[in-house]
């Protein structure tokens, strides 16, 4: 069974640029979370998505948003990118009936010069 | 909102020995999960505790909560090698597939 898939692995970027990153999940999940990881703040949470809807938000200004697609693919957009925004954002998949584990993807490292 | 904190934020193991990382959260969280992170890597499920006094097991790691103490431990029993990595706690955020991280523990275990 095929894992969770983040692409791409790896991004440049100049202050002011707007990045999308994807995200699919493993075949039969319907739930994709994302999260940021930077040394300052560690992991913190952005959102989830269950079945094309946007369930949860987590504290990130509305340059973050994202999506998801009919068959559970989903994408992150950041707009007018900050040299803060330098970060390692990972998804993660999952049924979506809670109490369950996540599964991670390995992640897209963002650098914003 | 959630406060979770880990101790100690680094733990410098020889083999052979074992040691307990604890985790401690600041309101009621059901449910308490461990991951494992390796450098550059992604994050791991390790356990995931549904209820209070739950214990779960997996080769030299073994976790636990007390939601009463609203604590969580992973304890490390004669320590390898392949067991050094970053070990991350995280409890219910309140919303489903909402995790509240700790900040790490970089375990080094030494030969």
């Amino acid at each position: 069974k095929a894992g969770v898939t983040q692409t791409p692995r790896y991004l440049i970027k100049t202050r002011g640029q707007q990045v999308t990153l994807s995200c699919s999940p493993i075949s039969g999940h319907r739930s994709v979370s994302w999260y940021q990881q930077t040394p300052g703040q560690g992991l913190q949470f952005l959102f989830e998505y269950f079945s094309e809807t946007q369930r949860n938000k987590g504290n990130f200004p509305g340059r973050f948003s994202g999506r998801q697609f009919s068959n559970s693919r989903s994408e992150m957009n950041v707009s007018t990118l900050e040299l803060g925004d330098s970060a390692l954002y990972l998804c993660a998949s999952s049924r979506g009936q809670g109490n369950e584990k996540l599964f991670f993807g390995s992640g897209t490292q963002l650098s914003v010069l | 909102e959630l406060k979770v904190e880990q101790n100690p934020l680094f733990l410098s193991m020889q083999e052979g020995k074992n040691y307990t990382i604890y985790c401690n959260y600041s309101t009621t969280s059901d449910r308490l999960y461990w991951y494992r992170q390796d450098p550059g890597k992604s994050l791991e499920s390790l356990f995931v505790l549904l209820s209070n006094g739950a214990v779960k097991q997996e080769g030299r790691l073994m976790a636990s909560l007390d939601t009463k103490a609203r604590l969580s431990t992973l304890h490390i029993t004669a320590a390898v090698h392949d067991l050094s990595a970053t070990y991350f706690c995280a409890g219910d955020g309140g919303a489903t597939n909402k995790l509240i991280f700790g900040t790490g523990t970089l375990l080094a275990v030494q030969p």
